[in-house]
This record gives structure tokens, sequence and C-alpha cells, in this order.
């Protein structure tokens, strides 16, 4: 079964860190393009982060140069580190797969999700 | 970054209506459009792609159509599982981005 998990979440001070993981499994994690999206009541569904099969990254504006995404293909494993985490970071942060079809692509595997809380 | 507007924000219907999404982008998009469901306390779940293409193992009672800026979900005979909220997301550019989404609720 293909199969995304994240951990990590938690409670956090602002300006504080967390890293969060997304342990992959059922597919061969190497040959896919990995994403981080966070979901709040009020943005609604916000894209983060992605890294490429080659290890190429991407962020959103508003997270770069606080956030970092990795991955270990051996470990099937993804990761973002968060740091300088601010309250508006608050959010259910979602791992998701990218499908690449014809030069189309979406978000086909979600995991779960875990919850990221920025408060004092 | 291109702005994606769904209407509804919400709906009512019953079991057995077709209910009826929209979508627009800010610009112009192309067939990049992608449709999700998703459920309380659960992630998205991938409907359509590429504005039409349903993605395997989603019933044939959804599709989607439109390019450009002006896309459509349709359900037909709506089933009690299909109460829920739906998504639509621009895959022509960077950053990928979501409409705000639509509530299907229970008459």
């Amino acid at each position: 079964e293909v199969q995304l998990v994240e951990s990590g979440g938690g409670l956090v001070q602002p300006g504080g860190s967390l890293r969060l993981s997304c342990a992959a499994s059922g597919f061969t994690f190497s040959d896919y393009d990995m994403h981080w999206v966070r979901q709040t009541p009020d943005e609604g569904l916000e894209w983060v982060s992605a890294i490429g099969t080659a290890g190429d990254t991407y962020y959103l504006d508003s997270v770069k140069g606080r956030f970092t995404i990795s991955r270990e293909n051996p470990q099937s494993s993804l990761s973002l580190q968060m740091n300088s985490l601010r309250a508006e970071d608050t959010a259910v942060y979602y791992c998701a797969r990218r499908l690449e079809s014809y030069g189309h692509d979406a978000f086909d595997v979600w995991g779960p999700g875990t919850v990221v809380t920025v408060s004092s | 970054d291109i702005q994606m507007t769904q209407s509804p924000s919400s709906l009512s219907a019953s079991v057995g209506d077709r209910v009826t999404i929209t979508c627009r982008a800010s610009q112009t998009i192309s067939s990049y459009l992608n449709w999700y469901q998703q459920k309380p306390g659960k992630a998205p779940k991938l409907l359509i792609y590429a504005a039409y293409k349903l993605q395997s193992g989603v019933p044939s009672r959804f599709s989607g159509s439109g390019s450009g800026r002006d896309f459509t979900l349709i359900i037909n005979t709506l089933q009690p599982e299909d109460f829920a909220t739906y998504y639509c997301q621009q895959s022509h550019s960077s950053p990928r981005t979501f409409g705000g989404g639509t509530k299907v609720e229970i008459k």
C-alpha cells in the first residue's frame, strides 16, 4: 500500500525550531518529487516546499531562509527543518507525493498530517 | 502568484442531486487544474487532474471541465460519502495555489 506518514509536530514557542519527518512506503521514493503543504482554517491549503528527485529545492517566499527541505532516499524519508517559527506557521502540515503525467502534475498521495502550533 | 477563486463557498444538497462547483483562476492556466476532496480530519484526496482526467479509483460520477480561467467540477447523483469540502488547485505556475474550498453539506 502506498503510504505517507508525517511525524514531529507539536507546540513550540515563537522563534523556536521543529523538524518534521515523513516516512514513505509502498513506492520507489527516489522516483518522485516530494512536497510539503500546510492548512489553516483561515488561509486554507498552502504549498510550502518541494524537493525534486535530483535534490533541487523550492520554497514559499514566506518560509525562505527559515525552512529547509531534505530527503533521504535509502530511508524513503522526507524532512522539513523549520527554524525561527512564527505564529502564522501554525498549521496542519502534510507531505505529499507529486504525480506527473504528460506535463501535468498533482498531489496524488498525502499523509494524514501533523499539527504544528507556534504559541507562547 | 495565481489566485484561485471557488464558488459557492458552501452549498446544501440532497442525495441524488447533481452538484456543480466552479473555480476561476486570476490568469489563464490552460488545463493545469486539479480537484481534491477533503473530509473532516483527513488529508485531501485527488479526484481530477489536468482539468478533466479522473484519478484512478475515483467514481465516474465525478467529472471536470474547463480551460483557460474557468473550470467546473460536477458530481452527478450525489452520494452520502460525497459530503465534503472540495478544492481546486492550479499546476500551471509556482507556487502551486489552491482555491478557498466549497463545502457540500446535507440539505
